[in-house]
C-alpha cells in the first residue's frame, strides 16, 4: 500500500526554522515527482514547490510566496523528501503535505500524507 | 500566474440530488491540465478527477469533470452522504511550472 508521512512540524518562533519530512512507501520512491503543499487554518490550499526525480533532472520550483524562503531537498535512499522552512512569519502556520506528482504529463497529485502542522508564533 | 474562481462558495443541498460546481480559470488552462480534488473534515485532499474529465483510481462514476480553455465544471449525480465536503479545482502552468488552486466549494447538507 502507497503511504506517505510527514513529520516534524510543531511550534517555531518568527524568524526560525524547521526542517520537515516525508518518507514514502508502497512505490519506487526514486521515479516519483515530489510536492509540498500547505493550508493554512480555515483555508484552501497552497502549493509551495515541488521536485524532479533525479531521472527527470532532479529540478525544484517554487511558488513565488516561499521563493527563497523554501527548499525542497530529497534523499532516495531514504526514500524521503524534505522541506527546508527558514525566515518563517506567523502566515506560515498551516498543516503542511507532501504529494506524489501522478505522471509528468499528469501533473495532478494523486496521493497526499496526512500532513503535519506547523505552528509560527511568539 | 493564473486565478481559479469557484462558484458557488456553498452548495446547499439534499443526498439523492445532483451538484454542478463550476471553476473559471482567469486565462486559458494549457492541455487541460486541470484536476478536482474531495477535503472532508479532519482529512487530507483525495484526487478525483484529472486531465478536466479523467476519474482517478477508484472514484465512482457518480463524478464527472468537464470543460475546456478557462471554463471547467465538476458533476456529482446523487449525492450520497459520503460526497458532502470540500471540493477544489487546481491547475498547472507550464511557463514557469505553478500549480495553482481555486479558493473551494463546500457541499453541505441541505
Amino acid at each position: 500500500e502507497l503511504q506517505l508521512v510527514e513529520s516534524g512540524g510543531g511550534f517555531v518562533k518568527p524568524g526560525g526554522s524547521l526542517r520537515l519530512s516525508c518518507v514514502g512507501s508502497g512505490f519506487t520512491f526514486s521515479y516519483a515527482w515530489m510536492t509540498w503543499v500547505r493550508q493554512a487554518p480555515g483555508k484552501g490550499l497552497e502549493w509551495l514547490g515541488r521536485i524532479k526525480s533525479r531521472g527527470s533532472g532532479g529540478t525544484t520550483d517554487y511558488a513565488a510566496s516561499v521563493k527563497g524562503r523554501f527548499t525542497i531537498l530529497r534523499d532516495d535512499s531514504q526514500n524521503t523528501v524534505f522541506l527546508q522552512m527558514n525566515s518563517l512569519k506567523t502566515d506560515d502556520t498551516a498543516v503542511y503535505y507532501c504529494t506524489t506528482v501522478y505522471l509528468e504529463h499528469i501533473p495532478a497529485f494523486d496521493n497526499w500524507g496526512q500532513g503535519t502542522l506547523v505552528t509560527v508564533s511568539s | 500566474e493564473i486565478v481559479l474562481t469557484q462558484s458557488p462558495g456553498t452548495l446547499s443541498l439534499s443526498p439523492g440530488e445532483g451538484a454542478t460546481l463550476s471553476c473559471r480559470a482567469s486565462q486559458s488552462v494549457s492541455n487541460n491540465f486541470l484536476a478536482w480534488y474531495q477535503q472532508k473534515p479532519g482529512q487530507s485532499p483525495r484526487l478525483l478527477i484529472y486531465g478536466a474529465s479523467s476519474r482517478a483510481t477508484g472514484i465512482s462514476d457518480r463524478f464527472s469533470g468537464s470543460g475546456s480553455g478557462t471554463d471547467f465544471a465538476l458533476t456529482i449525480s446523487r449525492l450520497e452522504p459520503e460526497d458532502f465536503a470540500v471540493y477544489y479545482c487546481q491547475q498547472y502552468g507550464t511557463s514557469p511550472p505553478t500549480w495553482t488552486f481555486g479558493q473551494g466549494t463546500m457541499v453541505e447538507i441541505k
